[in-house]
């Protein structure tokens, strides 16, 4: 079985601090991806990581860094948080061989209250 | 990426098969159907896809219909904890395509 795991489910910050959100996966996936989940908004993608230390831009980077030091672990970085940052943060990864049909397998999420 | 209707909920008796529908008429020759589901306060879970071939897999049944332009999600035998929000999506496959989710259909197993 595929497992996503993320370093925390629930996370209380203040506004300004510097918050770290990290995903591991076991299945040697190299497509990673981050993403926030709104009521009324849906899912939205932050970055996505097809490599180890590459990186590109999704729908609503700002305010947001990742890291892929490891092909196992793609980390979300909130660099100043704020209130509108409060939200369910959910990574995914997703294979790129041999079925190249690039379904995604999710973490649990990590619900963020920004304070 | 093509867009998805679905019903906005469903009922469905414990034991008895579940039926999703799902219309998407725009759909393009290379464009995937996938289907996840999300249980309230966790991360979406993938449960199959397909491209023009009916598929099944242990959690599920994916109906594809000639044409493309509409599918079924079955859940043979539906259990309390099926109860989730369904979400149908149409999309190409390839590496780094973002999932986008729609309104989905919330399903309620009941006993």
């Amino acid at each position: 079985d595929v497992k996503v795991t993320q370093s925390s489910r629930y996370l209380v910050k203040r506004t300004g601090e510097k918050v770290f959100l990290e995903c591991v996966q076991d299945m040697d996936h190299e497509n990673m991806f981050w993403y926030r989940q709104d009521p009324g908004l849906g899912l939205r993608l932050i970055y996505f990581s097809y490599d180890v230390k590459m990186k590109e831009k999704g729908d609503i980077p700002e305010g947001y860094s990742v890291s892929r030091e490891k092909k196992e672990r793609f980390s979300l970085i909130l660099e100043s948080a704020s209130t509108n940052q409060t939200s369910m943060y959910l990574c995914a990864s997703s294979p790129l061989v041999p079925r190249a049909s690039y379904e995604q397998y999710f973490g649990p999420g990590t619900r963020l209250t920004v304070t | 990426d093509a867009k998805t209707t679905q019903p906005p909920s469903m009922d469905c008796a414990e034991g008895r098969a579940a039926n999703l529908p799902c219309n998407h008429s725009t759909i393009s020759g290379n464009e995937y159907v996938y289907w996840y589901r999300q249980i309230h306060s966790q991360g979406p879970q993938y449960i199959i896809h397909g491209l023009k071939n009916n598929e099944t897999n242990e959690m599920a049944s994916l109906i594809i219909t000639e044409d493309r332009k509409s599918s079924t999600l079955i859940l043979p035998h539906a259990t309390l904890r099926d109860t989730a929000v369904y979400y149908c999506i149409v999309r190409v496959a390839e590496y780094g395509n973002k999932l986008v989710f729609g309104a989905g259909t919330i399903l309620r197993v009941k006993s």
